[in-house]
């Protein structure tokens, strides 16, 4: 089946610093990406659409400024949550479609952002 | 605006009863739906949607929902509940007409089975 993998699966780092969250599509090739914040038993919140080779879509709120997102490649999409602050720690989790199956998305395991 | 409900926080049934979760859409159009699992360390996983046609969706790992136009519903259920089944669920709408992949959550369902 369409694996997706997230990297890191979490990661602490103190308040200014910014940190980059890794999503890649292992056996497929993913033409749309989206990311997602959970907060702790809490509902996913749509962050930001990415189709490969094209800028982020964000979604209202949301800061394209603080949280930049690049779909490089048709297997690699990050988040770098910039100058992160303690209100950013969450669980932020990353899901990607391909041509092939469009109406479905895999979603990967997220990562758990810490920000001290 | 679109938006999906799922009353229930959390339930706990026991090893062997049926289960039916419960997921309230508001959409005027017929709506793009979905049922996820969430365990701990996986990422979610699609258990079954809804798109057109047949109102009774199969799913995997034995899930049905039934999409009811009237009541704006889009129930899971399972006939026989096992202890893997314990979870979070969510049930999700595409956000708009057309499938762009945009999920709207519900607040999702944590599911404990008693043994």
């Amino acid at each position: 089946g369409a694996v997706v993998s997230q990297h890191p699966s979490w990661v602490i780092c103190k308040s200014g610093t910014s940190v980059k969250i890794e999503c890649r599509s292992l056996d497929f090739q993913a033409t749309t990406m989206f990311w997602y914040r959970q907060f702790p038993k809490q509902s996913l919140m749509l962050m930001a659409t990415s189709n490969e080779g094209s800028k982020a879509t964000y979604e209202q709120g949301v800061e394209k400024d603080k949280f930049l997102i690049n779909h490089a490649s048709l297997t690699l999409s990050t988040l770098t949550v910039t100058s992160a602050h303690p209100e950013d720690s969450s669980f932020y989790i990353c899901s990607a479609s391909s041509r092939q199956v469009p109406d479905e998305q895999y979603f990967g395991p997220g990562t758990r952002l810490t920000v001290t | 605006a679109q938006s999906v409900t799922q009353p229930d926080i959390h339930i706990t049934v026991s090893e062997g009863a049926s289960l039916e979760l419960r997921c309230n859409y508001s959409y005027g159009a017929t709506p793009y739906l979905f049922w996820y699992v969430q365990s701990p360390g996986q990422g979610l996983q699609l258990l079954l949607k809804y798109f057109s046609g047949d109102t009774l969706v199969q799913g995997i790992k034995g899930f049905e929902a039934e999409f009811k136009r009237s009541q704006s519903s889009f129930n899971l259920r399972k006939p026989s509940v096992h202890w893997s089944d314990a979870a979070e669920y969510f049930c999700a709408v595409v956000r708009g007409s057309s499938n762009t992949g945009k999920l709207i959550f519900g607040q999702g369902t944590t599911l404990q089975v008693k043994p």
